[in-house]
């Protein structure tokens, strides 16, 4: 159980262009997700709490109007860059709630060019 | 600032030995506690949780909480070379939005 999905898992993009994200829980509906970013050797950095139905909440430093982030269902949630710039190249990693565990996707690499 | 602490490593354990990762944290109220383990290019995998003081044992892992001292361990035993990867710690405390505060992670290589 518990298992949480994660499309594409890696895209390559033109700069300017924007690339949708999507998070889903296979097995659970999630009342929270949560959007982080790694860079290569770097930690784990939240950008964003999503919960259903109302706006995200986003981490100090995280441009709103970039990282959009929509969370329509218990079961799905979106990120979608807007605008990407090579800068925006990361590893975008969705993980949702269930009850007091917060289980991860496989991860979006994505390269801007 | 709530934060947790980990040492980076590597801390390289042999084939077969009891790889122990340890773990601290500032933020004296916080209620749970988590051990993920993240090989290179993959995404955290929940190992463990934790959430009152002692131990707890699932499989090879034991994770072991001390409220008092502040600090959260994870013990793998029969370490294998599959287990060669970073492990995170992280922490919730009790009013946030189930946001978890990340450690930079240990990481485990066991060596054959």
């Amino acid at each position: 159980g518990a298992v949480v999905s994660q499309h594409p898992s890696w895209v390559i993009c033109k700069s300017g262009t924007s690339v949708k994200i999507e998070c889903r829980s296979l097995d659970f509906q999630a009342t929270t997700m949560f959007w982080y970013r790694q860079f290569p050797k770097q930690s784990l950095m939240l950008m964003a709490t999503s919960n259903e139905g109302s706006k995200a909440t986003y981490e100090q430093g995280v441009e709103k109007d970039k990282f959009l982030i929509n969370h329509a269902s218990l079961t799905l949630s979106t990120l979608t860059v807007t605008s990407a710039h090579p800068e925006d190249s990361s590893f975008y990693i969705c993980s949702a709630r269930t009850l007091n565990e917060q289980f991860f996707g496989p991860g979006t690499r994505l390269t801007v060019l | 600032q709530k934060e947790v602490e980990q040492n980076s490593g590597p801390l390289s354990v042999p084939e077969g030995a009891i790889a122990s990762l340890n773990c601290t944290y500032s933020d004296r109220v916080s209620q749970s506690f988590f051990w993920y383990r993240q090989y290179s290019g993959k995404s955290p995998e929940l190992i463990m949780s934790i959430y009152s003081n002692g131990d707890k044992e699932d499989g090879r892992f034991t994770a072991q909480l001390n409220k008092a001292s502040q600090y959260v361990s994870l013990l793998i035993r029969d370490s294998q070379p599959s287990d060669s990867a970073t492990y995170l710690c992280a922490v919730r405390g009790p009013l946030s939005n189930y946001q978890l505060i990340w450690g930079a992670g240990t990481k485990l290589i066991i060596k054959p």
